[in-house]
């Protein structure tokens, strides 16, 4: 069975302050995926990032990056220099390589204050 | 840029009815997929769909949920006799079939079932 743990449940910040989203995984399979996804006040999923098990290079996208540790099962997701823009849930995902289904953490709510 | 759509954006029905939520995936997307998010609770997994068929369903969806593709371009899940407990918001995705090193499934804006 696969499992994805958010530890942090809110995280409240104020503009400008770099912020660290926990997420820790579980999973048998040797070749899965993980994903973060964002879901702003409006309720949709926005698709930040995809990251394969056989490609622990580290990303950057503008303020946003990423830290994959296989050896510690911990898919980080870092924001730089935080915006109110940014106020949302983040949900980290994670997908084995025989099935398609996501398996979700149950989310991180980030406050953004200016 | 393509979109996964879905309508209603929201729908209210009475406990028992009968509800048909509806989604048009990315138009070159051969796999399809229903997930529900409960309020304030994170987003489960319903089913995924492929080559007209289920191809994965999770213990939530049993014989009151049942999905179909009618046409070339509508997505649907029906709800038999709706309960209380299936309110949520519920979310439709979808990938293109492509390499599943690099697929993503995208979702629509999603629908919220109230149920009273």
């Amino acid at each position: 069975a696969q499992k994805v743990t958010q530890a942090q449940t809110e995280i409240s910040v104020v503009e400008k302050e770099d912020v660290t989203l926990d997420c820790v995984y579980e999973t048998r399979d040797t070749t899965y995926y993980l994903f973060w996804y964002k879901q702003p006040p409006s309720g949709e999923l926005v698709f930040l990032i995809r990251r394969n098990s056989f490609d622990e290079q580290n990303e950057i996208s503008g303020r946003y990056s990423w830290n994959f540790q296989k050896s510690t099962s911990s898919f980080n997701f870092t924001i730089t220099a935080s915006q109110v823009v940014d106020s949302a849930v983040y949900f980290c995902a994670l997908s084995g390589a025989a099935g398609n289904m996501l398996t979700f953490g149950g989310g991180t709510r980030l406050m953004v204050k200016p | 840029e393509p979109e996964v759509t879905q309508t209603p954006s929201h729908q209210v029905t009475q406990m028992g009815q009968e509800v048909i939520l509806r989604c048009v995936p990315i138009s070159n997307h051969l796999y399809f997929y229903w997930y529900r998010q409960i309020l304030g609770q994170k987003v489960e997994f319903l089913v995924s769909f492929y080559n007209n068929e289920i191809s994965e369903k999770s213990e939530i969806f049993d014989d009151q949920f049942s999905v179909e593709r009618p046409d070339g371009s509508n997505f649907t899940l029906k709800i038999r006799s709706t309960k209380l407990e299936d309110s949520a918001m519920y979310f439709c995705a979808s990938r293109v079939v492509r390499d599943s090193r690099t697929d993503t499934q995208y979702f629509g804006p999603g629908t919220r079932l109230t149920v009273l």
